[in-house]
C-alpha cells in the first residue's frame, strides 16, 4: 500500500496552460504539504494544510492554489503555467513533524 | 528568516572511504531531521535528533546534534555504492511552527 501517492508522475505542458496535481495519503496524518524541488535539488515548502485548513503559505505566486477537500487529500492547481514552474513537486504528510513524501510529479513547461 | 546551510554541495568518494556532511542553522533548532533522496526518488526520513549533543547511530551512519542545537552532521563510515544519493538536513525552529527548513543537500557519488 502506498502511503503518500501523487498523480500524475510526469506532466509536460505548454506555457499558459492550467494544470492540477493530486495527492492522497492513507497514513491518517493531519498535516499535508506541497514542496517544490528545483533543478539544483533545493527543497522549498510552498503550502501546508492541517485538517483542511491552510497553515503555511510561503511566498508563492497566486497562480498556485492548493485545495484540501478532506484531510487525506491535498491538490495543487496551477494557472497560467510559466517556464520557471518546471520542477519536481512533492506532496508530503506528517503527524509529529516527520515528513512522509510522495513520489513526486515532474512538471515540464515548454 | 531562519536559514539552514549544508556543506559540501557535492562529494565524490571511492567506495570504502568515509563521508561527512555538515549542517548549520542561523537560529537555535528545536530538533533536526535527516533525509536521503536516491537519484530519481523522493526524500526518505532517516532520523530525528532532539537533545543537545545527541549522537545516534544507524549501522554505518552516525548523526550528531551540536551542543548549541545550531549544527548537525552525518558521517558515513566505509561508503558503499548503495549510499549514493542526496542527503538533506532539515530543522524546526524553536517556535516549531510546523515549518521544516531544509538545507540545500549534499549529493554523494561513490565510485566502485
Amino acid at each position: 500500500d502506498t502511503a503518500v501517492s501523487q498523480t500524475p508522475k510526469y506532466l509536460v505542458t505548454q506555457m499558459g496552460n492550467d494544470k492540477s496535481i493530486k495527492c492522497e495519503q492513507n497514513l491518517g496524518h493531519d498535516t499535508m504539504y506541497w514542496y517544490k524541488q528545483d533543478s539544483k535539488k533545493f527543497l522549498k515548502i510552498m503550502f501546508s494544510y492541517n485538517n483542511k485548513e491552510l497553515i503555511i503559505n510561503e511566498t508563492v505566486p497566486n497562480r498556485f492554489s492548493p485545495k484540501s477537500p478532506d484531510k487525506a487529500h491535498l491538490n495543487l492547481h496551477i494557472n497560467s503555467l510559466e517556464l520557471g514552474d518546471s520542477a519536481v513537486y512533492f506532496c508530503a504528510s506528517s503527524r509529529t513533524g516527520t515528513q512522509y513524501f510522495g513520489p513526486g510529479t515532474r512538471l515540464t513547461v515548454l | 528568516g531562519q536559514q539552514v546551510m549544508q556543506i559540501p554541495q557535492y562529494q565524490h568518494v571511492q567506495e570504502g572511504e568515509d563521508f561527512t556532511t555538515y549542517c548549520n542553522s542561523s537560529t537555535t533548532l528545536s530538533n533536526i531531521q535527516w533525509y536521503k533522496q536516491r537519484p530519481g526518488g523522493h526524500p526518505v526520513f532517516l532520523i530525528q535528533l532532539v537533545k543537545s549533543g545527541e549522537v545516534k547511530k544507524q549501522k554505518r551512519l552516525t548523526f550528531q546534534f551540536g551542543e548549541a542545537k545550531k549544527n548537525s552532521s552525518l558521517h558515513i563510515t566505509a561508503t558503499q555504492t548503495t549510499d549514493v544519493g542526496t542527503y538533506f538536513c532539515a530543522g524546526h525552529g524553536s517556535g516549531n511552527t510546523g515549518k521544516l527548513i531544509f538545507g540545500q543537500g549534499t549529493t554523494l557519488q561513490v565510485k566502485p
